[in-house]
Formats: structure tokens, sequence, C-alpha cells
């Protein structure tokens, strides 16, 4: 059974800094992207980005409103993806999910979510 | 960036009743729409992929269409199960937009 498991949502002031995990189970992590999205309370769904395989460089894809503070990353023997998050705004705030990402080329679709973790900005 | 706009934003029908939502890209994205639901309180659930590709365990009743720049979810047969909100995402290249959403009620 596939699993997605995120840890490490929380309270965090404006300009601080959060990492995110992504644990997974049930099916070869390093043969699939991994994707982060978030939703905004009372808002609808919002891509983060995603972490490519290996095999296509294990490069990254950013949504600009956190290019250059958001940062994934993946270490395939763990089955581990994190998204490391710094100046944090307070509209970073919202459920934020972690996906596995099916592509048959370089860009996936995201077929499994988990559960998410809550993450709120607020001083 | 290519934007996508859905229609209608929201949406109330009879239970057996036929329920088409659209989905429309800024810009062509050849098949690579995905549409998901998403019920109150829930984790969203990958409907269909592909633009027209049921994901497995999905009921047939859902199906998708379209490619270029217009899509479309039809629901057959509406039972009140399937209220809920449904998202259409582009997903040929970054960033992987979303629509803003349909809200899909039972009269």
């Amino acid at each position: 059974e596939v699993q997605l498991v995120e840890s490490g949502g929380g309270l965090a002031q404006p300009g601080r800094s959060l990492r995110l995990s992504c644990s997974a189970s049930g099916f070869t992590f390093g043969d699939y992207a991994i994707g982060w999205l978030r939703q905004a309370p009372g808002k609808g769904l919002e891509w983060v980005g995603f972490i490519r395989i290996k095999a296509y460089g294990g490069t990254t894809e950013y949504a600009a409103s956190v290019k250059g503070r958001f940062t994934i990353s993946r270490d395939d023997s763990k089955s581990i993806a994190y998204v490391q998050m710094n100046s944090l705004k307070t509209e970073d705030t919202g459920v934020y999910y972690c996906s596995r990402g099916w592509a048959s080329g370089r860009d996936p679709h995201y077929d499994y979510w988990g559960q998410g973790t809550l993450v709120t900005v607020s001083s | 960036d290519i934007q996508m706009t859905q229609s209608p934003s929201s949406l109330s029908a009879s239970v057996g009743d036929r329920v088409t939502i659209t989905c429309r890209a800024s810009q062509g994205i050849s098949n690579d729409l995905a549409w998901f639901q998403q019920k109150p309180g829930k984790v969203p659930n990958l409907l269909i992929y592909a633009a027209s590709t049921l994901q497995s365990g999905v009921p047939s009743r859902f199906s998708g269409s379209g490619s270029g720049t217009d899509f479309t979810l039809t629901i057959s047969s509406l039972q009140p199960e399937d209220v809920a909100t449904y998202y259409c995402q582009k997903y040929n290249s970054a960033p992987h937009t979303f629509g803003q959403g349909t809200k899909l009620e039972i009269k």
C-alpha cells in the first residue's frame, strides 16, 4: 500500500524557517518524482514544487511564490523527501501535502497524497 | 505562465443528473491535465489524468475529455457522495497550476 506521511509542521514566526519531511513506503521511492502542494485555510489547492527522479537529474521546479525561499530535496536511500522553507511569510500558512509524482516524461501528475501537515506562520 | 480557469465556480444538481465541469488553459497543454476531487475536510483524490484516463479505483461514472486548451470532467449520474470541490491541474511543464475549483452540491 502506497503511504506518504508528512511531518515537521507547526507554528513559526515570519522570517523564520521550518523543514517538512515526507516519509514514503509501499513503492520504489527512487522511481517517482515527489511533489509538494499546499492549501491555505478555506482556499484552493496551490502547487509548491517538485523534485524529479535521479534519471532526470533530480532537478527541482518551484512556484514563483516560493522560489528562492523553499528548497526541495530527497534521500532515496531513506525514502524521504524534504522541503526546507526559509524566510517564511504569513501567506505561507496552510496545510502542506506531499505527493507521489508519476511521470512518463519530465513532469509528473500526482497520484497519491499524504494526509498533510499544518504550517502556521504568525507572530 | 499558463492560467487555468474552471467553470462554473459552484454548481447545484440533483441526484442522477449528468454534471459537466469545464477547465480552460490559456495556452495549449496537450493532454497533460488531471482532475481531483476534494471532499470537505479530506485529502484531494486523483480522478483523471492525461485528460481522459480514469485513475484506478475511481467509479466509472466519472470521465474526462479534451485536449489542447479545453477540457471537461463529466459525472454521468450524480450521487450524494460526489459532493465535493473539483480541481483541474496542468502538468505539461512547471508551474503545475490548479484551477480555482468548482464546488458541487446536491440540490
